[in-house]
């Protein structure tokens, strides 16, 4: 069966420091790779997707990127937090890019600035 | 801006009670429709899907109603239990992207 993996759970960084959020997923080839924030009491915001490795689309505007290296593994960075950035991050995988596949989900990164 | 919404942000229900969520959304050219459920502290947790070229589907204790005519979907859970409690969430998709409303919080009385 397939899993997605998130580390860290909680992360507390100071204003002005890096950023590097990790999502793997295992157990499917080829998925389809996203990012979102979710503020607290709201839907998720799509920040990034991802339809194969080195591919990249953004959704919105911010100072996050994102970067596929392999197949499998997602990471979400910023070079310099801003406070705005603090939310819960997610990741989601889907099968077969174009159809009707739901997205499953990791159990998210808790981000707070400092 | 989100393209989907929920009629109620709160939902209470005596346990063994039946749940209706209710979800608007606007977009007529989306063809498939997802419930997921998010407990506190998780991911949101994929509960059931709907095509557009169906007007209803049953899970396990769980049916989605689809209206293509009003653009609404709605969640039906039977006989909720204290592990019904969470932040239901309906999503659209078009093609890959997902647009979410903003949930409806669903708390189950003993």
């Amino acid at each position: 069966s397939q899993t997605i993996h998130q580390w860290p759970a909680t992360l507390v960084q100071p204003v002005g420091s890096p950023l590097s959020l990790e999502c793997t997923v295992e157990g499917t080839s080829n998925p389809n790779l996203y990012w979102y924030r979710q503020a607290a009491g709201r839907g998720l915001q799509l920040l990034f997707y991802s339809v194969g490795i080195g591919q990249i689309s953004s959704e919105v505007p911010q100072n996050l990127s994102a970067s596929r290296p392999q197949d499998r593994q997602f990471i979400l960075s910023s070079k310099k937090l801003l406070l705005s950035d603090s939310g819960f991050y997610l990741c989601a995988w889907s099968a077969l890019h174009g159809t009707n596949q739901p997205q499953h989900f990791g159990d998210g990164t808790r981000l707070s600035i400092l | 801006g989100e393209s989907v919404g929920l009629h109620l942000p709160t939902l209470s229900v005596q346990e063994g009670d039946n749940s209706i969520i209710n979800c608007a959304y606007s977009n007529s050219a989306s063809d498939y429709f997802i419930w997921y459920k998010q407990e506190s502290g998780k991911g949101p947790q994929f509960i059931i899907d709907i095509r557009s070229n169906m007007d209803k589907r049953q899970g396990q204790r769980v049916t989605v109603l689809l209206n293509k005519t009003v653009k609404h979907l709605s969640l039906q859970i039977a006989a909720t239990q204290p592990g019904d409690s969470a932040v239901y969430f309906c999503a659209e998709n078009n093609d890959y992207k997902l647009s979410f409303g903003a949930g409806t919080t669903v708390t189950v009385r003993a």
